[in-house]
């Protein structure tokens, strides 16, 4: 079965820094990837999608990801973390010949300033 | 741009009650997904619909079902409510051919006491 794991429930960087937040699927076939961000008591909004092609993605705010097969990763990156990127990061993986996402555990970011 | 439409946002009931959550997808989306997500948790899949027929259907329980309209619309009925129902209820609306992309509604937030 499909799984997600985010190994860090809590990550706390300094504003201005590098960010990286970690996500590992399990999977047999190559995975669409995702990542999605929530603020508190808001909605999912989609960050970066990774279906096929070029390994690194791009996607909005500022935000990069890349899939390494290898290691069944899809890390999300941010060169400079601003304040307002303090939420709730969630990793999911679509699979399989239904059409359901799974979810990761999430990860907390928060940033000081 | 249009974006998932959900109502009501916020909903408290009494246990033993019923609720009826709607969603009114992203024009041409045909696709509606429910999930839901307990206080500090991911978010779990529910059951979605493509062209008003059930396509998948995950831990949904028996008492909650749901439907989707000749308008795209869908509609999540939950009956004997229970405590552990009070969670954040997303809809999410995709296209055909899109797969996997799922865009998220502000969710629904109910409450039951």
């Amino acid at each position: 079965a499909q799984s997600v794991t985010q190994p860090d429930i809590h990550i706390t960087v300094s504003e201005g820094a590098s960010l990286e937040l970690r996500c590992n699927y399990s999977y047999g076939a190559t995975p669409y990837l995702f990542w999605y961000v929530q603020s508190p008591g808001q909605g999912l909004q989609l960050l970066l999608k990774y279906f096929s092609g070029d390994t690194l993605v791009q996607g909005i705010k500022g935000f990069e990801a890349e899939f390494k097969r290898s290691q069944s990763s899809f890390n999300l990156r941010k060169p400079s973390v601003h304040w307002s990127d303090a939420a709730e990061y969630f990793c999911a993986v679509g699979a399989g010949n239904t059409d359901k996402l799974i979810f990761g555990t999430g990860t907390r970011l928060q940033v000081f300033p | 741009a249009a974006g998932v439409i959900q109502s009501p946002r916020h909903l408290i009931k009494e246990k033993r009650e019923t609720a009826t959550l709607k969603c009114y997808p992203i024009p041409r989306h045909d696709t509606v997904y429910w999930y839901q997500q307990g206080p500090g948790q991911d978010p779990q899949f529910l059951i979605s619909f493509y062209e008003k027929m059930q396509s998948d259907k995950g831990s949904i329980p028996d008492r909650f079902s749901a439907q989707q309209f000749s308008d795209y619309h869908s509609e999540l009925n939950m009956s004997s409510l229970e405590l552990g129902d009070s969670a954040l209820y997303f809809c999410a609306s995709g296209e055909t051919g899109n797969s996997y992309e799922q865009y998220f509604g502000p969710g629904t937030r109910l409450t039951v006491t």
